[in-house]
């Protein structure tokens, strides 16, 4: 079965601190793309960084980046310089190349409190 | 340039009805994909519109179905309406399908079964 879970369902963080919230999936493929989305309460879900599984390098993304371990299937997302607009769900997903589809595959997402 | 849009914001049904749900897609998307996000779970799969033909579908039963239109807006119709129905429903538009187009969400329709 092809799953994401998301270990951490609520993470909170101090305004300005850095934040990472974990990730871990379970596919047979070997060609994929993960995501992390950001869910704000009452608001669209928007993209916030993605990663091929094909580069080893590390995707970044302003304050936004993420650590892949490819042999761990490991994909933590680091918040740095947390702002209060940053409260929200996070979710964690991968997309297999195989197929036309193209769908998505969520974790059960992680929320994010920022303190001032 | 509009981005994903869906009608109604907010709706509550009775156990057994029918339900209809609207998506217009972005500007320049053809591609439509529909997802049911349950509470406190991440969204679910449950079909993809290309071109007014359904191009994949998640584990989800025959009562819930879907149309594309010739514009690429998009309907899911959900018959006899179970209470675990109650969701946010989902659509995301992409500029085509495979996993090389970003797909972009609308705000969501959220169901209430009673």
């Amino acid at each position: 079965a092809q799953t994401v879970t998301q270990s951490q369902p609520e993470m909170s963080v101090q305004e300005a601190e850095t934040v990472t919230l974990s990730c871990t999936y379970d596919t047979s493929e070997s060609d994929y793309y993960l995501f992390w989305y950001k869910q704000p309460p009452s608001r669209q879900m928007i993209l916030v960084i993605r990663q091929e599984a094909y580069k080893q390098q590390n995707a970044t993304e302003n304050r936004f980046s993420v650590n892949f371990q490819k042999a761990a299937k490991s994909f933590s997302l680091k918040i740095s310089d947390s702002q209060l607009g940053d409260a929200a769900m996070y979710f964690c997903a991968y997309r297999i190349l195989r197929g036309s589809q193209g769908n998505l595959i969520f974790g059960k997402g992680t929320k994010l409190s920022v303190k001032p | 340039e509009t981005g994903v849009t869906q009608s109604p914001t907010h709706l509550i049904k009775t156990r057994g009805q029918q339900v209809t749900l609207r998506c217009s897609s972005q500007s320049g998307h053809n591609t439509v994909s529909w997802y049911q996000q349950a509470l406190g779970q991440g969204p679910q799969f449950i079909f993809q519109y290309y071109r007014e033909e359904e191009n994949g579908r998640g584990n989800f039963p025959p009562r819930f179905s879907g149309l594309q239109f010739p514009n690429y807006s998009s309907e899911l119709n959900v018959n006899a309406l179970e209470l675990d129905d109650s969701a946010l429903y989902l659509c995301a538009s992409s500029p085509g399908t495979g996993f090389l187009y970003e797909q972009y969400f609308g705000p969501g329709t959220r169901l209430t079964v009673t």
